[in-house]
């Protein structure tokens, strides 16, 4: 079956813009997670919905992100006014239950470059 | 806070050499705890994970890692690595609630020279 997908693979914002970068999870996973991953770090996490309830957002840097799952699927990260401190892989992981004890399947990733 | 601490930066080995990766993990509470590997140009893979039981856990391609909670530690094994074992290992591990997210160490970079 196929894994957690995401798109754009790579994305190139000039510093100010506003980005979207798309998740879609394995089929029928309830839990969602979104990490964000600096070079040479590991993955920190972001935000996580559980169906389309956002349950967690301590992880978002700051309010220029924005994280949705309107209909409990697929999700979406938005960075508003980018800025060059946000480049880094996006990593989005899908469960297929609610507790922590579910392996997560992580997806390629998004590349930002903010220039 | 939870934190996770990868000893090795960067492992060199030969082909059939041992590997060992040390992990420690800081948190007082009941914990699951994960081995994730990512191979050049490949998304994160889980190796194995460990959430009650046997200390001793099993996972793909003849990794092990042992849980010793007096210690805090989490380290990874093989008795005889390959060069195809070439990659990026993170330790990470989440507390025993639901929705909790992975906190993950900073990672090892495994190369093996054939």
């Amino acid at each position: 079956g196929a894994g957690v997908s995401q798109s754009p693979r790579y994305k190139v914002a000039k510093r100010g813009q506003d980005v979207a970068l798309r998740c879609d999870p394995i089929s029928g996973h309830v839990s969602l997670f979104w990490y964000q991953q600096a070079l040479g770090q590991g993955p920190e996490f972001l935000t996580y919905f559980q169906n389309e309830a956002q349950l967690d957002k301590s992880g978002l840097p700051s309010d220029r992100f924005f994280a949705e799952r309107p209909e409990g699927s697929v999700s979406t990260l938005k960075i508003q006014r980018t800025q060059q401190e946000d480049s880094a892989v996006y990593l989005c992981a899908s469960s297929v239950g609610g507790s922590s004890a579910y392996e997560q399947y992580f997806g390629p990733g998004t590349r930002l470059t903010v220039t | 806070a939870q934190s996770v601490s990868q000893h090795n930066h960067h492992v060199i080995l030969s082909e059939a050499a041992s590997l060992e990766l040390g992990c420690n993990y800081s948190y007082g509470g009941t914990v699951n705890l994960f081995w994730y590997v990512q191979y050049p140009g490949q998304h994160l893979q889980l190796l194995l994970k460990y959430f009650s039981g046997d200390p001793l856990v099993k996972g793909i391609k003849g990794f092990e890692a042992e849980f010793i909670k007096s210690k805090f530690s989490f380290n990874l094994r093989k008795p005889s690595v390959q060069w195809s074992d070439t990659a990026e290992y993170f330790c990470a591990v989440n507390a025993g609630q639901a929705g909790t997210a992975l906190i993950f160490g900073k990672g090892t970079t495994l190369s093996v020279s054939s």
